[in-house]
């Protein structure tokens, strides 16, 4: 049973607009969140978390937001810029955090159009 | 560079055959992970270390797989008798735990293919 889904494996969007990437989990006791940006060959590179304290977090172009009673959050990318197309995967970590590691979503791939 | 680092990048080998990889994870960091990728998924998490104690596998990890990190530092993952369903991306992952919440943050990946 997927507890991090992500229900669009791919978004295009246009050079310059933004880009809304969505995700949802089931577990209530994840309580901290992370997106993360891979391209193809390589690991993921981390982008930017956000606390289940939270409802948004901002870094540069990227913004996060928590909509905890829905269980769902998403990323804003303005604006969006060709280096951004990668796969975007969305992951989770319960309290205690290395139990269970990370869980991730299956990735969103997005393609910026020029 | 001081990221993750992971060696080998890519490795093909034969079924039944035994392989191992290596991790090295950023200097300060005290937690050390292992996540397995497979086409179309996100990773899954297979085991971790705090410092050089393994605390945690998952039921991904049979018998066939170990892993250790000798001294805290460096980890070794290794796979006995390898299937081909073993082919896969292996992701390595290191976090520093101050506070609860941590970032993780991942090496290349080894790229496992198994003929």
């Amino acid at each position: 049973d997927q507890q991090v889904k992500q229900n669009s494996p791919s978004l295009s969007v246009q050079e310059g607009r933004i880009s809304i990437l969505n995700c949802d989990y089931t577990n209530s006791m994840f309580d901290y969140f992370l997106w993360y940006k891979k391209y193809p060959a390589e690991g993921p590179t981390f982008l930017i978390s956000i606390s289940s304290i939270k409802d948004k977090n901002e870094d540069g172009r990227f913004t996060v937001f928590l909509n905890k009673s829905a269980k769902h959050l998403s990323l804003h990318i303005v604006p969006s810029q060709p280096g951004d197309s990668a796969v975007y995967f969305c992951a989770a970590l319960s309290p205690g955090g290395g139990a269970d590691g990370l869980t991730f979503g299956k990735g969103t791939h997005l393609i910026i159009q020029p | 560079d001081t990221g993750v680092s992971q060696d080998p990048r890519h490795k093909i080998t034969k079924r039944g055959q035994n392989v191992t990889f290596r991790c090295d994870p950023i200097s300060e960091h005290n937690r050390l992970y292992w996540y397995r990728q497979t086409l179309g998924q996100g990773p899954e998490f297979l085991t971790y270390f705090q410092n050089e104690a393994q605390l945690e596998k998952s039921r991904l990890l049979s018998d066939r797989f170990s892993a250790e990190r000798p001294k805290g530092s460096f980890s070794t993952l290794e796979i006995q008798r390898t299937e081909q369903g073993d082919s896969a991306m292996y992701l390595c992952a290191s976090s520093f735990v101050r506070l609860i919440q941590e970032t993780q943050y991942f090496g290349p990946g080894t790229r496992l293919l198994v003929l």
